[in-house]
């Protein structure tokens, strides 16, 4: 079935890159997500990629999509305190139109 | 308003209570969403209407009854809850349901059942 997996927790210091991985099975994905989710917050999308590219950047975030792996990663360059919660990665089954959510990595950011 | 809203943001109910949450987007979109989200689980659907039509039921109990009278609005009526229902309730929306589902989301209801 359909399944999106993550690490649950990653933490970096301010102003280091920080690199958030996702695999996903779905092979008939077409669009991939990245969302942020804030304490108290309902999720926020950051940034999508199409299945047929390889990569995508959006100021400091770069989106990196290996198709054949079924491996997709979010690099945030410069990491911000504020960057600190917690990041999903979900997949668009074209299949049944659904949005299929990893459970989440939580990104902490020390000064 | 703009975007997504919820209310109410936070909720403490019994298990005999009946309450309802809302959702309203100011967006547009002809899909809308409810999402569970409970500690350590990954995100899970539970209803989606497309068109004020219900499009799907996550094999959801018959105590969570979900009701969208316009586009822009969708209810869920929440009625003899267990404790293990206590999570944050997420609504969210969509321009449709095409294979590029962008949806947004509103900030949730924490509910707690006691």
């Amino acid at each position: 079935g359909e399944d999106v997996e993550q690490s649950l927790f990653l933490s970096v210091r301010e102003g280091d890159s920080s690199v958030i991985n996702c695999t996903y099975t779905d092979s008939s994905s077409t669009y991939l997500y990245w969302y942020k989710q804030e304490p108290g917050a309902g999720l926020q999308l950051l940034t999508y990629i199409f299945s047929n590219m390889d990569m995508k950047q959006d100021q400091r975030l770069t989106v990196l999509l290996n198709k054949k792996d079924k491996h997709l990663s979010l690099r945030i360059a410069d990491t911000q305190t504020g960057d600190s919660a917690i990041y999903f990665c979900a997949e668009g089954s074209s299949n049944t139109g659904k949005l299929i959510f990893g459970q989440g990595t939580t990104l902490q950011v020390k000064p | 308003e703009t975007g997504v809203t919820q209310t109410p943001r936070h909720l403490v109910m019994g298990m005999t209570n009946k309450k309802s949450l809302k959702c309203e987007q100011h967006l547009g979109h002809n899909a809308m969403y409810w999402y569970k989200q409970s500690a350590k689980k990954p995100l899970e659907l539970m209803f989606v209407y497309n068109f004020k039509e219900q499009t799907e039921n996550n094999s959801v109990p018959s105590r969570f009854s979900p009701e969208c009278p316009n586009s822009s609005h969708l209810f869920l009526h929440l009625h003899t809850l267990q404790p293990e229902d206590s999570a944050l309730y997420l609504c969210a929306s969509s321009q449709d349901r095409g294979f590029h589902n962008e949806q947004f989301f509103g900030p949730g209801t924490r509910l707690t059942v006691l």
